[in-house]
């Protein structure tokens, strides 16, 4: 049972243009929300996060959204650069489901083409 | 500062053998996870420890994986015996839970190949 949903496996965006990747999740305890990015050969590195107190959060280039009503997260990248191309997870956590661990989406690839 | 220390990078070893994968997390972090990484589950968690103690292992496929932290800075993941299917990539994580956002941060992983 899937509770945290990345229903694009793939994404392509051109150098300059805004990158939108979307996270669905299913569980109403989850109350702290994450972005990894991964490279090949390479563990998840953190990205940005928020919290269900918040509806955004912002860190340079990377704004995270949150809509808890409709149980769904976005990650927006304005602009792109070829250097964002990864994989990116969301991931979410909340107390009453397994704790403190972090339950991971599938993963979104991006590709941002010059 | 060091990351999360994983060993080995990649193993591959014959069906049936035991593996074990070790890591080391970041020093003052309190919680350890083992996460498995396969193309049609993605990221799943199989346990984690809190200040040494296993708290959730719900997510460990079957007996033949088990896990230990003896201590603060060392913690190792076992299969025995091992199976094809247990070919994944494993990453091991840690944080200071909570406290610091839940953030998580994982080690470069380890890739086993099981044959």
């Amino acid at each position: 049972d899937q509770q945290v949903k990345q229903n694009s496996p793939s994404l392509s965006v051109q150098e300059g243009r805004i990158s939108i990747l979307n996270c669905d999740y299913t569980n109403s305890m989850f109350d702290y929300f994450l972005w990894y990015k991964k490279y090949p050969a390479e563990g998840p590195t953190f990205l940005i996060s928020i919290s269900s107190i918040k509806d955004k959060n912002e860190d340079g280039r990377f704004t995270v959204f949150l809509n808890k009503s409709a149980k769904h997260l976005s990650l927006h990248i304005v602009p792109s650069q070829p250097g964002d191309s990864a994989v990116y997870f969301c991931a979410a956590s909340g107390l009453g489901n397994s704790g403190y661990a972090l339950n991971f989406g599938k993963g979104t690839s991006l590709l941002v083409t010059p | 500062d060091a990351g999360v220390i994983q060993s080995p990078r990649h193993e591959v070893t014959e069906m049936g053998q035991e593996v074990t994968l070790r890591c080391k997390p970041i020093s003052g972090h309190d919680y350890l996870f083992w996460y498995r990484q396969t193309m049609m589950r993605g990221l799943e968690l199989l346990i984690y420890f809190n200040n040494n103690v296993p708290i959730d292992d719900s997510g460990m496929p079957e007996d033949r994986f088990s896990a230990k932290m003896p201590n603060a800075s060392f913690s190792t993941l076992k299969i025995q015996p091992s199976e094809p299917r247990d070919s994944a990539v494993y990453f091991c994580a840690s944080s200071r839970g909570r406290t610091s956002g839940n953030t998580i941060y994982f080690g470069e992983g380890s890739w086993l190949t099981v044959v």
